[in-house]
């Protein structure tokens, strides 16, 4: 079983408010994901990194922003929160090693009012 | 680039009826393969993987068998219960591991009583 958690699991927050979801890990893998999840199902990813100070956007624009600091530890943020955040949102994790399979959290219910 | 196409669905099986999702894809090299599940209000699972060419991946009495001729990855079960009711994501990882996994867009499975 993974060790992967995200807090909180559900959130309803307004307008122009300041968030950060967090994703931490023991599993100690050095890759570390962020996924937003649209009601039709499909992943969109939105950031990954590959190792501490290490970060990249992923294939979808977003207005958030993360950090990597500890290898266990990948919050992300959003600065100013909007109704189109309204959302669910994956952290996950991986090895650098064959095959990369990668280990999901829980997920992040965040609705934005 | 690296590319999953996974059948649609929704699809609504009876109890003890024949799964079959098909999964197809494109990729250079030799990738490794993924089946992953997702409950209602949960993250994603993995539920099997395969690294070469005819391995057979099975979990749970799911089984995925690697065909590189026809670049498939098709998911099987003989026989659904209700508690199988989710959604299936096809994945594939490249031969480097230097860029994340990509996903299919994800099929629904409903299995009615």
């Amino acid at each position: 079983e993974a060790d992967i958690y995200q807090t909180p699991r559900y959130l309803v927050i307004g307008t122009g408010k300041k968030i950060t979801l967090e994703c931490s890990q023991t599993m100690g893998h050095d890759k570390m994901y962020w996924y937003q999840q649209d009601p039709g199902m499909e992943l969109h990813l939105i950031h990954y990194s590959y190792g501490v100070n290490s970060t990249e956007k992923g294939d979808l624009s977003s207005e958030s922003t993360v950090s990597r600091i500890r290898t266990e530890h990948f919050p992300l943020t959003l600065e100013s929160a909007r109704p189109s955040h309204t959302s669910q949102y994956l952290c996950a994790s991986s090895f650098s090693t064959s095959p990369y399979e990668q280990y999901f959290g829980p997920g992040t219910r965040l609705t934005v009012t | 680039g690296d590319s999953v196409t996974q059948m649609e669905g929704p699809v609504t099986l009876s109890e003890e009826a024949f799964l079959t999702i098909n999964c197809t894809y494109t990729a250079t090299g030799y990738p490794s393969l993924f089946w992953y599940v997702q409950y209602p209000g949960e993250g994603l699972q993995l539920l099997l993987k395969a690294t070469k060419a005819d391995d057979k991946g099975s979990n749970k009495g799911f089984e995925a068998t690697y065909r590189k001729e026809t670049t498939s990855f098709h998911l099987e079960k003989g026989s659904v219960q209700v508690s199988d009711s989710a959604v299936y994501f096809c994945a594939l990882s490249s031969s480097s591991g230097n860029t994340p996994l990509v996903f299919g867009k994800g099929t629904r499975l409903s299995v009615i009583a």
